[in-house]
């Protein structure tokens, strides 16, 4: 059974980054046929998927995040990571990694609070 | 992008009888359409995909139809665990993937 878990600080001040990791056990990401995914929820709204990568690093982000989003994987350690510049309270959400099977997600982490402010 | 829109947004419904929820998609997704029920505070569960094909461990009082830009999830006999929020999910036009914007389905 796959499980993801996302990892990272719950706060981060206005125009800095946000960094958060997303450990995966119960499956091996460099054993490919998957894309692993960042996807977050504003409070009390819909989903929105940020982006996502494979194993061999070739990545794909959503346009209207494309220019602040850096998504890497690190093989070794069985992680992907998500990097989110200049942020400001519109980035206040709740992230999630999950995995992408064909286009859907069966798999996904818990989920993790990040807010931004002062 | 592919806009999908939700309807209703909220929807009254008492324990035993049927739901019915709709998504609809600014242009044609095929089949390429997942649903998904989300409970306060959980990560969403996939239910269905492939607009009809139900996933893993999910009961059989749920099914999807539909193809093109128009597709429907159908709870047949609520219960209680059933209420929730769902989300329509394309995933034939990418990137971005896009989500609909929900639908609550709370207690009449």
């Amino acid at each position: 059974q796959v499980q993801l878990q996302e990892s990272g600080p719950g706060l981060v001040k206005p125009s800095q980054t946000l960094s958060l990791t997303c450990t995966v056990s119960g499956g091996s990401i460099s054993s490919g046929g998957y894309y692993w995914s960042w996807i977050r929820q504003h409070p009390g709204k819909g989903l929105e998927w940020i982006g996502y990568i494979y194993y061999s690093g070739s990545t794909y982000y959503n346009p209207s995040l494309k220019s602040r989003v850096t998504i890497s994987v690190d093989t070794s350690k069985n992680q992907f990571s998500l990097k989110l510049s200049s942020v400001t309270a519109a980035d206040t959400a709740v992230y999630y990694c999950a995995r992408d099977d064909s286009g859907w997600y069966a798999y996904w982490g818990q989920g993790t609070l990040v807010t931004v402010s002062s | 992008e592919i806009v999908m829109t939700q309807s209703p947004a909220t929807l009254s419904v008492s324990p035993g009888e049927r739901a019915t929820l709709s998504c609809r998609a600014s242009q044609s997704v095929s089949s390429n359409l997942a649903w998904y029920q989300q409970k306060p505070g959980q990560a969403p569960r996939l239910l269905i995909y492939g607009a009809s094909t139900r996933a893993t461990g999910i009961p059989a009082r749920f099914s999807g139809s539909g193809s093109g830009t128009e597709f429907t999830l159908t709870i047949s006999s609520l219960q209680s665990e059933d209420f929730a929020v769902y989300y329509c999910q394309q995933y034939n036009n990418w990137p971005p993937e896009t989500f609909g914007g929900g639908t609550k389905v709370e207690i009449k």
